[in-house]
């Protein structure tokens, strides 16, 4: 069975921008969910999609948002990219049948300039 | 407000011996820890989970140890082999509704050397 990926892996974009991200979960599971991944941070919780709908969104501003679709990929969008938006942004999936756990997937660097 | 803490930075273990990987947490409603590793370059990968109403889960060389009256929890690892080294994460869930979410401490860096 395939893992989740991501694309793409590495993303250089300047500040002011917007950027999109994609996330493919593993067959079968409906829950995706993104975090932020910083130096210190360690990793910080976006938001939950679960069935197209978001379940759980963490502490970041309006400038974040995702969405997921009728096949569970997952897409987030960050808009007026700034400096400290810098990260790996990890994604990850999961079902009922894998409980807690949560799978994820290699994630996307994304650096701001 | 850091909700889980893993205090050590960095640990440094010679092969062969134990590694003791430690976490705090502060919120008395989390009821499901998880650790995971992660190696550069990827993402983390799950290791072992515990319930609160247990207080020890074992995994081969991995065992997990929660003290809920502490909020503490520890990742043990016998032997530690170089293959462990890697950057660990504890994480707890927090339940939202129907919704589930992790949080994570900062990670620890292990090193096992030879």
């Amino acid at each position: 069975k395939a893992g989740v990926t991501q694309t793409p892996r590495y993303l250089i974009k300047t500040r002011g921008q917007q950027v999109t991200l994609s996330c493919s979960p593993i067959s079968g599971h409906r829950s995706v969910s993104w975090y932020q991944q910083t130096p210190g941070q360690g990793l910080q919780f976006l938001f939950e999609y679960f069935s197209e709908t978001q379940r759980n969104k963490g502490n970041f501003p309006g400038r974040f948002s995702g969405r997921q679709f009728s096949n569970s990929r997952s897409e987030m969008n960050v808009s007026t990219l700034e400096l400290g938006d810098s990260a790996l942004y990890l994604c990850a999936s999961s079902s009922r049948h894998s409980g807690n756990e949560q799978y994820f997937g290699p994630g996307t660097r994304l650096t701001v300039t | 407000d850091q909700q889980v803490k893993q205090n050590s930075p960095s640990l440094s273990v010679q092969e062969g011996r134990i590694s003791i990987l430690n976490c705090d947490y502060t919120n008395s409603m989390f009821d499901y820890f998880l650790w995971y590793k992660k190696y550069p370059a990827e993402g983390p990968t799950f290791l072992i989970s515990i319930s609160s109403i247990k207080d020890k889960n074992e995994d081969g060389r991995f065992t997990v140890f929660l003290n809920k009256s502490a909020k503490h929890l520890s990742l043990h690892i016998v032997p530690s082999q170089p293959g462990d080294s890697a950057v660990y994460f504890c994480a707890a869930v927090g339940f939202a509704g129907t919704a589930s979410k992790l949080t994570f401490g900062t990670g620890t860096r292990l090193q096992v050397t030879l």
